[in-house]
């Protein structure tokens, strides 16, 4: 089955920039989203279709996708952007949505 | 848009629970919807999507078998039916509209809150 990886976790200080990597075959022959979850919250979805925001998403919240590798980059990072964040993609040979294993974010 | 998912509780191993969510605010028969769960500090595992008119229905293999999504647009709700629950089945359910489609796959852009599923043994 596909899958995808994320590095469990990621530090970052307030006003620097954080990169959350995403790791899957060819997974750059796929659209990459990227979601948002703070404790206790519902996902919230941050970026689609490898780069695009959607409405009322910071523009310090972009995204990539080459190669195997699809990158989540938040600039100028704020207290507000600490939580779990997951890529996903969908893997046509079983018709099924594929979650990342999830990267945390602290800011320091 | 708003997504509310009911049915959840304590279900013994191998028992059944159908999950709801019910949905408003925009017009449900134009989406195929998703069930997504969350084990207890754990990530974020798709279960399944049904299409518009609940014709396609796809799964992830884990529940294959035992699960079964279906909806009723006349309703406005999606429905997750849960058989031979097995303590793994222990998760927050969210119900998830797919949007923002193109060359056959789509992102998630509402969830609802979800509503927690317990498999005791």
């Amino acid at each position: 089955s596909y899958e995808l990886t994320q590095p469990p976790s990621v530090s970052v200080s307030p006003g620097q920039t954080a990169s959350i990597t995403c790791s899957g075959d060819k997974l750059g022959a796929k659209y990459a989203s990227w979601y948002q979850q703070k404790p206790g919250q519902s996902p919230l979805l941050v970026i689609y279709q490898d780069t695009k925001r959607p409405s009322g998403i910071p523009e310090r919240f972009s995204g990539s996708n080459s190669g195997n590798t699809a990158t989540l980059t938040i600039s100028e990072t704020q207290s507000m952007d600490e939580a779990d964040y997951y890529c996903q993609a969908w893997d046509s040979s079983t018709a099924n949505y594929v979650f990342g294993t999830g990267t945390k974010v602290t800011v320091l | 848009v708003q997504l509310v998912e009911s049915g959840g509780g304590l279900v013994q191993s191998g028992g059944s629970l159908r999950l709801s969510c019910a949905a408003s605010g925009f017009t449900f028969s134009n989406f195929w919807m998703n069930w997504v769960r969350q084990a207890p500090g754990k990530g974020l595992e798709w279960v399944a999507k049904i299409k518009q008119d609940g014709s396609e229905k796809y799964y992830v293999d884990s529940v294959k078998g035992r699960f079964t999504i279906s909806r009723d647009n006349a309703k406005n709700s999606v429905y997750l039916q849960m058989n031979i629950a097995a303590a793994e089945d222990t998760a927050v359910y969210y119900c998830a509209r797919d949007y923002y489609c193109s060359g056959g796959t789509c992102s998630l852009d509402y969830w609802g809150r979800g509503t927690l599923v317990t498999v005791s043994s």
